[in-house]
């Protein structure tokens, strides 16, 4: 059964910092991984999505890598602002679960403050 | 990528009620589903809604109880029926829809529901 695992489960920085946010996950039969961002009472928005071949893809600030054989993802923020406070979410897309063709299984996620 | 509403954004039901939330997408997208996000909790896939077919359900989750329609290619219906209090959650419909087998899942904005 995959588990997906994030680390940490909270994180308070200030304003400009780099930060890392981790997540680990069980099974390594992964078709590719998506980080998503979610407000509070809000649904999710894709920021950035990596097939299962690559080894990292970046969006503006956000730079997010994957080590398969590993089973762990990055997600890394730089220059962190107040419009960064939200909860992130790491999900990879499993082939082997699910009744459908492939299921999105999601961590927890960490929640994130950044302070002015 | 794909923009995808719902209706409603939330609502409070009383026990033993039924509740219809609509989800309409901008293009026209083969596979959508639906998840449940329960309070302080991640996201767990319901069902796959096909045009044309049954959803497919995951475990723990059961026809009866959670009723999909996907009369076409841009809309779909998921009923929580016969309402509990254990059944306040956020409901969120997602399409995959980042190109061709990339298999990157968007989301709508959430529908949350209270059940008193």
């Amino acid at each position: 059964k995959q588990e997906v695992t994030q680390i940490p489960a909270a994180l308070s920085v200030p304003e400009g910092e780099n930060l890392v946010l981790n997540c680990s996950f069980t099974d390594s039969a992964i078709y590719n991984l998506q980080w998503f961002r979610q407000d509070p009472g809000k649904g999710l928005t894709s920021l950035l999505l990596i097939q299962s071949s690559q080894r990292e893809q970046t969006s503006g600030r956000l730079n997010a890598s994957l080590d398969k054989s590993s089973g762990r993802s990055t997600l890394y923020i730089a220059a962190s602002q107040p419009g960064d406070s939200a909860t992130y979410l790491c999900a990879p897309y499993c082939m082997n679960y699910g009744g459908s063709q492939g299921n999105l299984i999601f961590g927890k996620g960490t929640k994130l403050s950044v302070k002015p | 990528s794909a923009v995808i509403s719902q209706k409603p954004s939330r609502d409070i039901c009383q026990r033993g009620t039924s509740l219809t939330i609509q989800c309409q997408v901008d293009s026209q997208v083969t596979m959508m589903f639906w998840y449940r996000q329960q309070p302080g909790q991640s996201l767990t896939l319901i069902a796959t809604a096909n045009q044309g077919s049954e959803a497919t359900y995951e475990s723990g989750f059961v026809i009866d109880k959670f009723p999909i329609s996907r009369p076409n290619l841009t809309f779909s219906t998921l009923t929580v029926s016969n309402m509990s209090p254990e059944d306040s959650s956020i409901y969120l419909c997602s399409v995959e829809a980042g190109g061709w087998n990339t298999g990157e899942l968007f989301f709508g904005e959430g529908s949350r529901l209270t059940v008193l």
